[in-house]
């Protein structure tokens, strides 16, 4: 497609069931990001895909959250036994080299953990 | 990481008027972005702006980097303008958001 595409665009999950949220990038960028954006508050990084490596995964809150990318191109950002906390809205985008290229996003899958 | 101000938080304009979102940040950079929030959540892109100034139609965006600022310009605003507007700066693997300007357009 033309732009970056996520699915679901919105989610709702039981506390403590597994999500996967994908992330379909432009075709041909390498540099892959995923954000959240809880209720009020600002943008948080997530994790960095450079290709199918990850160099950057500082931003992931625990180890109930995990991402790969297959093929240079689809991702999915798995978040295991959900809490409430987890509800927010999370947004992928891609770039063609990653930085000193401009970066597009996606349109964000919310999701809300009742 | 980078600190990013943005300012002002909140902004309520007139149809017609103009204004002047600014962003501040912290170190140097190799990326800049300014992007408008829309009512459904999308960040839409408005600029890649690492130096220099760039117009498209009503707004235009100029950043001084040695002096790690740039500034938004919105003229003749409209109520379609509203939303929340983030600058973000990129440096190695990670953008940095600021917490954005909230701008409302009255008829």
């Amino acid at each position: 497609g033309a732009g970056v595409s996520q699915s679901p665009s919105n989610k709702v999950t039981e506390k403590g069931k597994d999500v996967e949220l994908r992330c379909d990038p432009i075709s041909g960028h390498t540099a892959l990001y995923w954000y959240r954006q809880s209720l009020g508050q600002g943008l948080e990084f997530l994790i960095y895909f450079q290709g199918n490596s990850a160099p950057d995964k500082s931003g992931l809150p625990s180890d109930r959250f995990s991402a790969e990318r297959t093929g240079g191109s689809v991702s999915t950002l798995t978040i295991q036994r959900t809490q409430q906390e987890d509800s927010a809205v999370y947004l992928c985008a891609s770039s063609p080299l990653g930085g000193d290229t401009e970066a597009f996003f996606g349109q964000g899958t919310r999701l809300t953990v009742v | 990481g980078i600190q990013v101000e943005q300012s002002p938080p909140d902004l309520i304009l007139q149809e017609g008027a103009n204004s002047t979102l600014r962003c501040n940040f912290s170190d140097s950079v190799n990326n800049l972005q300014w992007f408008h929030q829309n009512p459904w959540g999308q960040l839409i892109n408005l600029f890649y702006i690492p130096s220099g100034t760039k117009q498209n139609g009503r707004l235009s965006a100029t950043t001084v980097a040695t002096e790690r600022y740039s500034l938004l310009y919105i003229s003749s605003s409209q109520t379609t303008d509203s939303g929340v507007y983030f600058c973000a700066v990129q440096t190695g693997n990670q953008f940095y958001f600021g917490t954005g300007t909230s701008l409302t357009v009255i008829p």
